[in-house]
C-alpha cells in the first residue's frame, strides 16, 4: 500500500464550478500537507502548504487537513480554464532525515 | 534569475548506452534532488543532496548514481540504460534539505525514453 493515494482522475468539470481534490495517506507522523500544481510539461511549482490539522485559504483556494481521517482536501471556487493542471499533493514528518513523499497526481481539465 | 535549469529536455536512448542528466540552481540552495515521475506514480525520489559534498539514497536510487559538482550543480547518471528507465527527470533545490517553509524548486524536466 502507498504511503500516500491520490485518485488520478482525470477530473473535467466546466468553468465556475467548485472543485474537490483529495488524498489519503497511512502514516501518522506526516505533519505538514502541500498542494503542487503541474502544468502540461513543466515542472510541480508549490501552490499552498498546511500544518497539522486545520483549514487555509489563499484566494480560490482552499487547502484542508484531517488528521484523525487521514485525509486532505484541496478546493477550487470559480474554477478557470488557466487551472487546467495536475495537481499533486505531498506530505512530511518533522525531525530527522523527513522527505516529502508525494500522491499519484490529478489531472484536472476546466470547461470553458 | 533562471531558477533551476536542466539539460538536456529530452533525449532518447538505447538499451545500454550511458548519459548524464545536468541540473543547475542559481538561487543558492543547499539542497537538491532528482526524482522521477512515471504515470500513475506520481514524483520518487531517487536521490539527494543535503549540502554540498553530501549525497543519499532515495526511494528509487538502483540504477543511478549522482555528483554534487558544487553548490550550484547535482548531476545524475544512468550508467547502462534499461527501458524501466522510461520516464520524466526532475531536479530541485530547496535552501534546506525538507524544511517546509524552504520550497522545493522544479526545473522543467528530462524527458528520457530508452530503446
Amino acid at each position: 500500500q502507498k504511503e500516500v493515494e491520490q485518485d488520478p482522475g482525470p477530473l473535467s468539470v466546466p468553468e465556475g464550478a467548485i472543485v474537490s481534490l483529495n488524498c489519503t495517506y497511512s502514516n501518522s507522523a506526516f505533519q505538514y500537507f502541500m498542494w503542487y500544481r503541474q502544468y502540461s510539461r513543466k515542472g510541480p511549482e508549490l501552490l499552498m502548504y498546511t500544518y497539522s490539522s486545520g483549514n487555509k485559504e489563499d484566494g480560490r483556494f482552499t487547502a484542508q487537513v484531517d488528521k484523525s481521517s487521514k485525509y486532505i482536501s484541496l478546493f477550487i471556487r470559480d474554477s478557470q480554464p488557466s487551472d487546467s493542471a495536475t495537481y499533486l499533493c505531498a506530505m512530511i514528518g518533522v525531525g530527522g532525515a523527513q522527505k516529502l513523499v508525494f500522491g499519484q497526481g490529478t489531472r484536472l481539465t476546466i470547461n470553458p | 534569475n533562471a531558477g533551476v535549469t536542466q539539460t538536456p529536455k529530452f533525449q532518447v536512448l538505447k538499451t545500454g548506452q550511458s548519459m548524464t542528466l545536468q541540473c543547475a540552481q542559481d538561487m543558492n540552495h543547499n539542497s537538491m534532488y532528482w526524482y522521477r515521475q512515471d504515470p500513475g506514480m506520481g514524483l520518487r525520489l531517487i536521490y539527494y543532496s543535503a549540502s554540498e559534498g553530501t549525497t543519499d539514497k532515495g526511494e528509487v536510487p538502483n540504477g543511478y548514481n549522482v555528483s554534487r559538482l558544487n553548490k550550484r550543480e547535482f548531476s545524475l547518471r544512468l550508467e547502462s540504460a534499461a527501458p524501466s528507465q522510461t520516464s520524466v527527470y526532475f531536479c530541485a533545490s530547496s535552501k534546506e534539505q525538507n524544511r517546509v517553509s524552504e520550497t522545493q524548486y522544479f526545473g522543467p524536466g528530462t524527458r528520457l525514453l530508452v530503446l
